[in-house]
């Protein structure tokens, strides 16, 4: 099955700098990248996708790069502010109704 | 973005008993909804997929007599702990999808199950 990996685990950056959290996946069908914030108690939420006919997608402060050949994509925060701090997760499908499977998550600190 | 629902957002129980949690798309049929479980600190795991008039599919290591999913309508799928024990505390969460979702997956807002 699908296997997928987040790093870091933690991350803290200075407002108003750029974070970046990169995902590994394994499963070469999968053509769908999510990535979700999640807030303490809260349910995750979608803050940017990518499907796997498209390099990059930007979304203001936000952005998804994904190299399929390697089979990494990251997510790029510009400057940050201290409401971008939460649980941020990535996760691949194949698409359509397949299921999910979720990186292990990155804990993102925003120092004001 | 469609709406999910799930019911109730907080239980409390005592070791041995049976809980059931629900989990509505409120705007759009969901011909198949998930089932996470989400530990502290830890990232969401899949238990088992349900699709609409069919016997859910569960992930290895998810006991489905100890996990019983029913999704019997295209808007209600649930999800029932039975004999719950300490170990089963965790927050619980449903995400659903569909035709008119493409492949997003909307999430519920998730139940805290606590045993005691």
């Amino acid at each position: 099955g699908e296997n997928v990996e987040q790093h870091p685990s933690t991350l803290s950056v200075q407002e108003g700098d750029s974070a970046v959290i990169k995902c590994t996946y394994s499963d070469s069908a999968s053509n769908y990248f999510p990535w979700y914030k999640q807030e303490l108690g809260k349910r995750p939420q979608l803050i940017i996708d990518i499907r796997s006919n498209v390099g990059e997608k930007k979304d203001q402060r936000i952005a998804v790069t994904l190299n399929k050949t390697a089979k990494h994509f990251s997510l790029h925060i510009t400057e940050t502010q201290p409401e971008d701090s939460a649980v941020y997760f990535c996760a691949a499908s194949r698409g359509g109704n397949e299921k999910l499977t979720f990186g292990t998550g990155t804990r993102l600190t925003i120092i004001p | 973005g469609a709406v999910v629902s799930q019911h109730p957002s907080r239980v409390i129980c005592k070791s041995g008993t049976s809980v059931k949690i629900e989990c509505r798309s409120l705007d759009f049929q969901a011909t198949t909804m998930f089932w996470y479980r989400q530990f502290p600190k830890q990232s969401l795991m899949l238990m088992a997929t349900s699709n609409e008039g069919s016997k859910a599919t569960y992930e290895q290591g998810v006991e489905k007599d100890k996990f019983l999913i029913n999704h019997a309508s295209l808007t209600l799928s649930t999800l029932t702990v039975t004999s719950a024990h300490p170990e089963d505390s965790s927050f619980y969460i449903c995400s659903a999808t569909g035709l008119r979702a493409g492949n997003e997956q909307f999430f519920g807002p998730g139940t805290r199950l606590t045993v005691l």
